[in-house]
């Protein structure tokens, strides 16, 4: 079973409209979670990483937020532009050792 | 600077046929790593390359796949005998240091293997 499951797995909204996708995860020992945004074609793009101790963090239009006692994420995304179509990754880390959990992804299309 | 770049960008080969897949890293990065995305899957790990240290080929799905880096630098990943199965992008990250740490992993864009 996947440790880290995202939700949902698609997503379509206007443009200029807010939308929040979800990450809950397993993982344990706890270290570290990650949110990756991929455009068609290329690698992931690191948004942000929050650790532990860490609740919300923000990347300009793009705000993460961690319940680490819960061990659910979201990722908030204001005013959608077009670029912002893209997936959407959640990566969760254990404290020990090097390997990343990836989440499968949302797909998110912003239409005009 | 320059990012992770990977080679070629696109690759179709015949089932049975040899392929070799190239992994230029940023450079002074001492981690690299090879991933593998299936469609409407999530990133497979598939080997893991620290320093002089011998490799972590845990993730690697059979014999079939190998991987070498040389120098510290350049990797290749090479997959013999190549299934329909093997269909896949293929990613290469690097990162200064092990992701022990929390030092971020840098992706290349990618190779789309597609055997026929």
């Amino acid at each position: 079973k996947n440790q880290v499951e995202q939700s949902p797995q698609s997503l379509i909204i206007l443009e200029g409209k807010n939308c929040t996708l979800q990450c809950n995860y397993t993982v344990s020992p706890f270290s570290n979670l990650r949110w990756y945004k991929q455009d068609t074609g290329r690698g992931p793009v690191s948004l942000t990483i929050m650790t532990f101790s860490e609740n919300t963090k923000s990347n300009g239009r793009y705000t993460a937020t961690l319940d680490a006692d819960t061990k659910q994420s979201s990722l908030h995304i204001t005013a959608s532009q077009l670029s912002d179509s893209a997936s959407y990754i959640c990566v969760v880390k254990r404290r020990s050792g090097y390997a990343l959990n990836f989440g499968k992804g949302t797909s998110l299309l912003v239409t005009p | 600077g320059a990012g992770v770049s990977q080679s070629p960008s696109n690759k179709v080969t015949e089932k049975g046929k040899d392929v070799e897949l190239r992994c230029d890293p940023i450079s002074g990065h001492t981690a690299l790593y090879w991933y593998r995305q299936s469609l409407g899957q999530g990133l497979e790990f598939l080997i893991y390359f620290q320093g002089n240290s011998a490799p972590d080929k845990s993730g690697l799905p059979s014999d079939r796949f190998s991987a070498e880096r040389t120098g510290g630098s350049v990797s290749t990943l090479t997959i013999q005998r190549t299934q329909q199965e093997d269909s896949a992008v293929y990613l290469c990250a690097s990162s200064l240091e092990g992701a022990s740490g929390s030092y971020e992993q840098y992706f290349g864009p990618g190779t789309r293997l597609t055997v026929t």
